[in-house]
């Protein structure tokens, strides 16, 4: 069965800090999708980024890097230079037929 | 400017009424979700629909129900709110999963 682990509930970080939050994922899938998701105070879940299963390549956009590798079934997201705007719960998440299955979430507060 | 827009924002409603939450998209997504999500937790799955009369249950057992009389409308409906129904509930729609999910604002339920 497909499953989410995002083993960090809750980071904080001082501005300009970079942070990494953590994907494990597991599937038995061979074509696949990933993404991760920000969800402000605000309430709403804001796309950031999506990967497939055959395109094991990085991707930098800005502040923002994702590292993913099917060798150890991780999908990581990196923020360099963290701002207090980039305070959010991020959510892991992995196709499930039609569906997604979302990791827990990672709770990251960002102190000035 | 959002493409899937959730009526009421925020809601604060008595015990045993009966509320419809709103939830509508002009992109044409075959494909629509509701999640329910207490802030900054898990997201749960409650019900999907994958076309006009299609409607299935979630992973997470829910009291509410659900239509698709139209593509472009997914209504929730709780016939008698309880205080357990306090939630967020987050509406998505997608042309399909290896795209992702486009999320609404999210409906704030309280039932006091």
């Amino acid at each position: 069965a497909q499953k989410v682990t995002q083993a960090q509930t809750e980071i904080s970080v001082v501005e300009k800090e970079d942070v990494t939050l953590d994907c494990v994922y597991e599937t038995r899938d061979t074509t696949y999708y990933l993404f991760w998701y920000k969800q402000p105070p605000s309430g709403e879940l804001v796309f950031l980024i999506r990967r497939n299963s055959f395109d094991e390549q990085n991707e930098i956009s800005g502040r923002y890097s994702w590292n993913f590798q099917k060798s150890t079934s991780s999908f990581n997201f990196t923020i360099t230079a963290s701002q207090v705007v980039d305070s959010a719960v991020y959510f892991c998440a992995l196709t499930r037929g039609q569906n997604f299955v979302f990791g827990p979430g990672t709770r990251l507060s960002v102190l000035p | 400017e959002a493409d899937i827009y959730q009526t009421p924002r925020y809601l604060v409603i008595g015990t045993g009424k009966k509320i419809t939450l709103e939830c509508s998209q002009t992109m044409g997504h075959d494909k629509m979700y509701w999640y329910q999500q207490d802030p900054g937790m898990e997201l749960h799955l409650i019900h999907y629909s994958y076309g006009v009369n299609s409607t299935e249950k979630g992973d997470l057992s829910s009291e509410s129900t659900v239509s698709r009389i139209r593509t472009e409308h997914f209504p929730l409906t709780l016939e008698s709110a309880r205080p357990s129904h306090t939630s967020q509930y987050l509406c998505a729609s997608s042309v399909g999963t290896h795209y992702g999910y486009t999320f609404g604002s999210g409906t704030r339920l309280t039932v006091v």
